[in-house]
């Protein structure tokens, strides 16, 4: 399997622009996450999605953000419109989940920078 | 208080010896904990979970739990250069999404 795949890899966008980050989750996980990872914050959950249903978005910053997963093979996280506070690296993470272990993998992040 | 504590580090050792990396955490209905490596400019990577009080041992990795002290570290036996790196604590508490430590950077030397 290829993995996580994320698109675009980097994204240099003016503030106030609409960003679409995407991603494709490895072919049978049933979860998908979406992560922003700053140097001060470290590591947060945005939201994450079980069977294409989002389960929770607490960690979505604002309204300017939204994600769907239309199917089990494709997730997007828009930002409209972005700002400079915006710039960190979005990853996308799949993973199954058996009892209580939980391996995430990781795809390898869309580096964001907003002017 | 954060969920999840971590010493950003840098945390230096020579080559050969043992790193030692600690987390803590504070919902005490925490369930799994996990191990992340994350080389700079790349995506984390799982090293181990454990979810039992005491010892997991795989390869030069050792995870060890104490529930009751809630804390869980990260030993490295036989640290090597390529180990350098910023190593992520994660949590699981009765819902199924990872809560992550800031993470401690790793420097082994020659």
């Amino acid at each position: 399997d290829a993995g996580v795949i994320q698109s675009p890899r980097h994204e240099v966008t003016e503030m106030g622009q609409e960003v679409t980050l995407r991603c494709k989750p490895i072919s049978g996980h049933d979860y998908l996450f979406w992560y922003r990872q700053t140097m001060m914050r470290g590591l947060e959950l945005l939201i994450y999605f079980n069977n294409n249903v989002p389960i929770d978005d607490s960690g979505m910053p604002e309204d300017r953000f939204s994600a769907k997963m239309p199917n089990a093979s494709f997730s997007t996280l828009k930002i409209q419109p972005s700002e400079p506070r915006d710039s960190a690296v979005y990853f996308c993470a799949s993973s199954f989940l058996r009892g209580d272990t939980d391996t995430q993998y990781f795809g390898p992040g869309t580096r964001l920078t907003v002017l | 208080q954060k969920e999840v504590e971590q010493n950003s580090g840098p945390l230096s050792v020579p080559e050969g010896a043992i790193a030692s990396l600690n987390c803590t955490y504070s919902d005490r209905g925490s369930q799994s904990f996990f191990w992340y490596r994350q080389y700079s400019g790349k995506s984390p990577e799982l090293i181990m979970f454990i979810y039992s009080n005491g010892d997991k041992e795989d390869g030069r990795f050792t995870a060890q739990l104490n529930k009751a002290s809630q804390y869980v570290s990260l030993l490295i036996r036989d640290s090597q250069p390529s180990d350098s790196a910023t190593y992520l604590c994660a949590v699981i508490k009765n819902t199924d999404k990872l809560i992550f430590g800031t993470g401690t950077r790793l420097q082994v030397f020659p």
